[in-house]
C-alpha cells in the first residue's frame, strides 16, 4: 500500500543551524501539507502546498520557514535558522485531488533542537 | 478557547469494553477527521466524514452537523486499540485544506 515517508526519524541540530526536514508523498497525490506537534501538545498546521506554490501558511510559518519540491517527488521543509522552541515532532501529509480529501500522514520526523 | 474540543482527556477500559469518545467543533466545518495516533507518534487516519455514520471494522464514526458534534466507537476493544484519538476539522470559509486539531483522547485498554 502506498504510503507517507519521511527522513530522517530523528534530527538533533545546534540553536541557529539550518535543517532540512524531508517527505516523500504518495506519487499520485496533488496536496502537501506539512504539520508540527510539540511534545505533549496539539497537532498544529504549518503550510499546505499545491501546484509548485503555498496556498495557505499558519502564524507559526513565519520567515525562518521554507518548502519546495524540488524534483517532483521530495516535498521538504526548511528551517533556516533554528531555535529551541521549533523542537517538536514535524509531520508531512499529502491529499490525492482535493484539499478535502483523506489526509496520508508521513511518520514524522522528531526535531531537537539544543 | 480551542475550536475543536475532545472528551474524555484520558480513557481507561477494560478488554472487550464498548468505548466512546467524544468531539464538539465550534466552526463551520466542510469534513471531519478521526485519526488514531501510536505511542510511537506515528498518525493514521480512520475517518473522514461529513454527514452521518461510517464503519470500519470495530470502529464506528458519527457525526451531527446541527449539534457540531461527533463521535468515535469502538467496540469490543483490545490492548492494540491504545493509542491517542485525535479530532480534526477542515474549517470552511478559505483554508486550503489545513486540519484544525483537537486535544486529542488517550485511550489505554487494559487485558
Amino acid at each position: 500500500e502506498p504510503e507517507v515517508t519521511q527522513t530522517p526519524s530523528h534530527q538533533v541540530t545546534q540553536m541557529g543551524q539550518e535543517v532540512i526536514l524531508r517527505c516523500v508523498p504518495i506519487s499520485n497525490h496533488l496536496y502537501f501539507y506539512w504539520y508540527r506537534q510539540i511534545l505533549g501538545q496539539k497537532v498544529e498546521f504549518l503550510v499546505s502546498f499545491y501546484n509548485n506554490e503555498i496556498s495557505e501558511k499558519s502564524e507559526i510559518f513565519d520567515d525562518q520557514f521554507s518548502v519546495e519540491r524540488p524534483d517532483g517527488s521530495n516535498f521538504t521543509l526548511k528551517i533556516r535558522s533554528t531555535k529551541l522552541e521549533d523542537s517538536a515532532m514535524y509531520f508531512c501529509a499529502s491529499t490525492e485531488d482535493s484539499y478535502y480529501n483523506e489526509q496520508f500522514f508521513g511518520p514524522g520526523t522528531r526535531l531537537t533542537v539544543l | 478557547k480551542n475550536e475543536v474540543e475532545q472528551s474524555p482527556q484520558n480513557l481507561t477500559a477494560q478488554e472487550g469494553e464498548f468505548i466512546t469518545i467524544n468531539c464538539s467543533y465550534s466552526v463551520g466545518i466542510s469534513a471531519l477527521h478521526w485519526l488514531q495516533q501510536h505511542p510511537g507518534g506515528g498518525i493514521v487516519s480512520l475517518f473522514m466524514l461529513s454527514s452521518g455514520k461510517k464503519k470500519h471494522g470495530r470502529l464506528i464514526a458519527t457525526i451531527n452537523i446541527q449539534e457540531k458534534h461527533s463521535s468515535l466507537h469502538i467496540t469490543a476493544s483490545h490492548p492494540r486499540d491504545s493509542a491517542v484519538y485525535i479530532c480534526a476539522v477542515n474549517k470552511v470559509g478559505g483554508s486550503q485544506g489545513n486540519l484544525i486539531f483537537g486535544k486529542g483522547t488517550k485511550l489505554s485498554v487494559k487485558p
